[in-house]
């Protein structure tokens, strides 16, 4: 299995507070991502990362900020979390970009009241 | 908004019996992956098959691509209940940043 962590796995948390979600990686992959995955919307991609300080904005990136200050690392932070951002975040890895294989991590489970 | 989707949204099949999921997709693309997660766990690649490739097996599995129609099928043969899992395509976007469809909800009844 990669070598990809998520932390927190579950986190209950209140509307208006900051949460950050930790993602660590152990294989030196360049490119790193954040999906949200809700039912009837599959998966998708919040923000990624294709190298150190250099992060972009995927498709549903408002009330998201990503910060990628080591390679290993990869942290969303909802700054001010929202009930609509109830969800299951997932952490991927890729060594290549499109055409790479993506590696996932387990999961952070987010439910905000 | 999503680039490929998948058909069926739901399939049941008795363990033996092949599965056969369906992924259309909207702009040209230089590969398609299928991805299989397991309940509460996260996605795990299966497969992968460039544009210029029209069929690719892995064990037990079947990918096809027609680009002309922009669609691809995945089949598991002979399936086990261990098959039971969500199935997602996954193809590039104009970003080049790979995106998912809904998925195929697969139970194989023992």
């Amino acid at each position: 299995d990669a070598g990809i962590t998520q932390s927190p796995r579950h986190k209950v948390t209140e509307t208006g507070t900051p949460v950050t979600l930790r993602c660590h990686q152990t294989e030196n992959h360049r490119y790193m991502y954040w999906y949200r995955q809700d039912p009837g919307h599959g998966l998708r991609l919040i923000h990624y990362s294709y190298g150190v300080k250099d992060t972009d904005k995927g498709e549903v990136s408002d009330g998201y900020s990503v910060s990628r200050s080591k390679t290993e690392d990869f942290l969303l932070t909802l700054e001010s979390a929202t009930s609509s951002q109830t969800s299951v975040y997932f952490c991927a890895i890729s060594e290549q970009e499109s055409t790479g294989e993506l590696f996932f991590g387990e999961g952070s489970r987010l439910t905000v009241l | 908004s999503q680039q490929g989707e998948e058909d069926p949204q739901a399939l049941s099949i008795q363990e033996g019996e092949n599965a056969t999921m369906n992924c259309s997709y909207k702009t040209s693309i230089n590969n398609l992956q299928w991805y299989r997660q397991n309940s509460g766990r996260g996605l795990v690649h299966l497969i992968l098959i460039r544009s210029n490739e029209r069929e690719k097996h892995s064990g037990r599995l079947r990918v096809t691509l027609d680009t002309s129609k922009k669609s691809s099928s995945l089949l598991i043969t002979a399936s086990r209940a261990a098959d039971t899992a969500s199935y997602f395509c996954a193809t590039p976007n104009a970003g080049n940043m790979l995106t998912f469809g809904g998925g195929t909800r697969l139970m194989v009844k023992p």
